[in-house]
């Protein structure tokens, strides 16, 4: 079983629609998660940090599942900027330093 | 715009040839990072950097030589790669190696081997 896994998609979903993505990790140690937003050919970069309580920015709304292990996110209002591969990020912390390990990402293509 | 600065952004070179990958970064992060990254795949870990030593191989192929000449500078030096090894490569840091915050990404070097 991966660490960090997603469902790789893709998500085809026309402008305006609402999508979710989940993502499970294996280590209930973890401590922090993420979710990066990589477009093609560029670097992956912070869409949002997720905390236990949830958290929303703007049309993203992340949320955290310690018990069942699993971080999800909701885009509302889908705009075709959005069309891009989000990666989910878990971090933790061992003798060997911060680990992050990430998921194999959901590709996302909003389409007019 | 990143605040992780890497050079080249784009390189072709031989399997004979010898290069560097530089990355650089002046956020005062005392943890970095090289990352490998093929087409539609994830980042994968390839070292860690924390307080300019290495703390982290990922069994990665002597052919790539990590290099912290200090706590801003990272390189990467290439020799005898093999085609397989094109990808982008990724440089990233954190505040310290234990920290449990967000990673920061250069744009990447885009790296054709022939």
């Amino acid at each position: 079983r991966k660490e960090v896994e997603q469902d790789p998609g893709p998500f085809n979903v026309p402008e305006g629609a609402t999508v979710a993505f989940n993502c499970t990790y294996s280590n209930s140690a973890s401590q922090s998660f993420f979710w990066y937003r990589q477009d093609c050919r560029k670097e992956p970069k912070l869409l949002m940090s997720v905390y236990s309580s949830g958290n929303e920015d703007g049309r993203f709304t992340a949320q955290l599942n310690r018990a069942s292990q699993y971080i999800s996110l909701l885009i509302r209002d889908s705009k075709l900027s959005d069309s891009a591969t989000y990666l989910c990020v878990v971090n933790s912390v061992n003798n060997a330093g911060n680990m992050l390990t990430f998921g194999g990402g959901t590709r996302l293509m909003v389409k007019p | 715009d990143t605040e992780v600065t890497q050079t080249p952004k784009h390189l072709v070179m031989g399997m004979t040839n010898k290069k560097s990958l530089k990355c650089e970064q002046h956020m005062g992060h005392r943890a970095m990072y090289w990352y490998k990254q093929k087409a539609k795949k994830p980042p994968e870990l390839m070292f860690v950097y924390s307080y300019e030593k290495l703390s982290i191989n990922e069994s990665v192929p002597s052919r790539f030589s990590p290099e912290c000449p200090n706590s801003s500078l990272l390189n990467l030096h290439l020799h005898a790669l093999q085609p397989e090894d094109s990808a982008l490569y990724l440089c990233a840091s954190t505040l310290r190696s234990d920290s449990t915050g967000e990673l920061f990404f250069g744009e990447g070097s885009r790296l054709t081997v022939l």
